[in-house]
């Protein structure tokens, strides 16, 4: 059974940095496309950021580039979000997900809140 | 970044009706045309990929249709299950995004 756990997310001042995990069990994570999306309260989708199977290839939505910073440890079979400089417009719920072909997400963590609040 | 638009934004509807709804994009995606259901509090569900090819373990009234930059998400026969929240997403080019969703809501 395919399973994603995110965890990290809480409470950071506006200006301060948090890392997201994401552990994946029950497929072969080193084969899969992996994706971040978030969700602010009461809004819709937006995805964050994606990485390719062996990291090689990292692609960001325009209002978190060079702030954020997707990475992947194979061998850990886990996923990574380091946030930094982060506002208030990133207070969301954060997903992980698995990307078996061309942006079709089948697989879903249950989510992370992040809060940035002073 | 391709931009999607929905429509309608929310509706109303009832068990055993038939429910539409479009996603329309600001540049040609050919094929690669997702839609995702989401319930509140938990996480989104893929339901057809690539336009029209349904995920296992979506009930077959769910069906898609379109190409190029027109797409459509058909419901035929709401269940009581099915009212919920509809995101059509991209997955043509980086960054995949997302429409801004339909709210199916009970009549």
């Amino acid at each position: 059974e395919v399973q994603l756990v995110e965890s990290g997310g809480g409470l950071v001042q506006p200006g301060g940095s948090l890392r997201l995990s994401c552990a994946a069990s029950g497929f072969t994570f080193s084969r899969s496309w992996m994706t971040w999306v978030r969700q602010a309260p009461g809004k819709g989708l937006e995805l964050v950021a994606n990485i390719n199977e062996d990291g090689s290839g990292k692609y960001y939505v325009g209002s978190v580039r060079g702030r954020f910073t997707i990475s992947r440890d194979n061998a850990r079979n886990s996923l990574y979000l380091q946030m930094d400089s982060l506002g208030a417009e990133d207070t969301a719920i954060y997903y992980c997900a698995r990307d078996f072909s061309t942006g079709a997400l089948d697989h879903w963590g249950p989510g992370t809140l992040v809060t940035v609040s002073s | 970044d391709i931009q999607l638009t929905q429509s309608p934004s929310s509706l109303s509807a009832s068990v055993g009706d038939r429910v539409t709804i479009s996603c329309r994009a600001t540049e040609n995606i050919i094929k690669y045309l997702n839609w995702f259901q989401q319930k509140p509090g938990k996480a989104p569900n893929l339901l057809i990929y690539t336009t029209s090819n349904l995920q296992s373990g979506v009930p077959p009234r769910f069906s898609g249709s379109g190409s190029g930059t027109d797409f459509t998400l058909t419901i035929s026969g709401l269940q009581p299950e099915d009212f919920a929240t509809y995101y059509c997403q991209q997955g043509y080019t980086t960054p995949q995004t997302f429409g801004q969703g339909t709210e199916v809501e009970v009549k």
